[in-house]
């Protein structure tokens, strides 16, 4: 069975630094997508970036860009020049890309922005 | 904006009674979740569905019941709930553009079992 673990329950960055969470997953599938979902105190759930395993190039997105490791299982969350609305529950998801759609989540950093 | 709706947004009920949760969409889309979300656990899967009358269960499947009559509906229910029960619930569609495989979500309902 697929499992996504995300390790860091909290993290803080100074605003307009650069922080990077983590997220590790595990598959025997070859293909499949890897995502990064946004929870503000609004609970309203955003996608932030999302990348294809298939693809070497790493997705970037404006501030936002990840680090995928595929050999690793990693995938890992940057946020460079970090501002205060980035404070929010980070999510890391997993699905396949064939077959059935269940869709995978860790279990969450929150992330602080320190003014 | 998906056009995903929860109802009820909020409820308070007893243990023992019976609650149903809706989600509707306004986009046909195909693939539809219900997961929930604790404290420490993120987001777990409690049941999917793959289209009318097709349902498969998730991790935390047990105490939930799941149906699908139509398309553009997916019903989640507790047929008694229980303390353990009380949680953020979230329902989900698989949608955006051919082959982007992006998840949507509703707004989330807050249920407490007292």
């Amino acid at each position: 069975a697929q499992t996504v673990t995300q390790s860091q329950p909290e993290m803080s960055v100074q605003e307009a630094e650069t922080v990077t969470l983590s997220c590790t997953y595990d598959t025997s599938e070859s293909d499949y997508y890897l995502f990064w979902y946004k929870q503000p105190p609004s609970r309203q759930m955003i996608l932030v970036i999302r990348q294809e395993a298939y693809k070497q190039q790493n997705a970037t997105e404006n501030r936002f860009s990840v680090n995928f490791q595929k050999a690793a299982k990693s995938f890992s969350l940057k946020i460079s020049d970090s501002q205060l609305g980035d404070a929010a529950m980070y999510f890391c998801a997993y699905s396949r890309t064939s077959g059935t759609y269940k869709y995978i989540f860790g279990t969450g950093t929150r992330l602080k922005v320190l003014a | 904006d998906a056009g995903i709706t929860q109802s009820p947004r909020h409820k308070v009920t007893e243990t023992g009674t019976p609650v149903t949760l809706r989600c509707h969409q306004t986009e046909n889309h195909r693939y539809m979740y219900w997961y929930r979300q604790d404290p420490g656990h993120g987001l777990r899967l409690i049941h999917y569905s793959y289209g009318v009358k097709d349902t498969d269960k998730g991790e935390v499947s047990d105490g939930y019941s799941v149906s699908r009559s139509k398309t553009e509906d997916f019903l989640l229910t507790l047929e008694s709930a229980t303390s353990s029960q009380t949680s953020v619930y979230f329902c989900a569609i698989r949608g955006g553009a051919e082959g982007t495989g992006e998840l949507f979500f509703g707004e989330g309902s807050r249920l407490t079992v007292l």
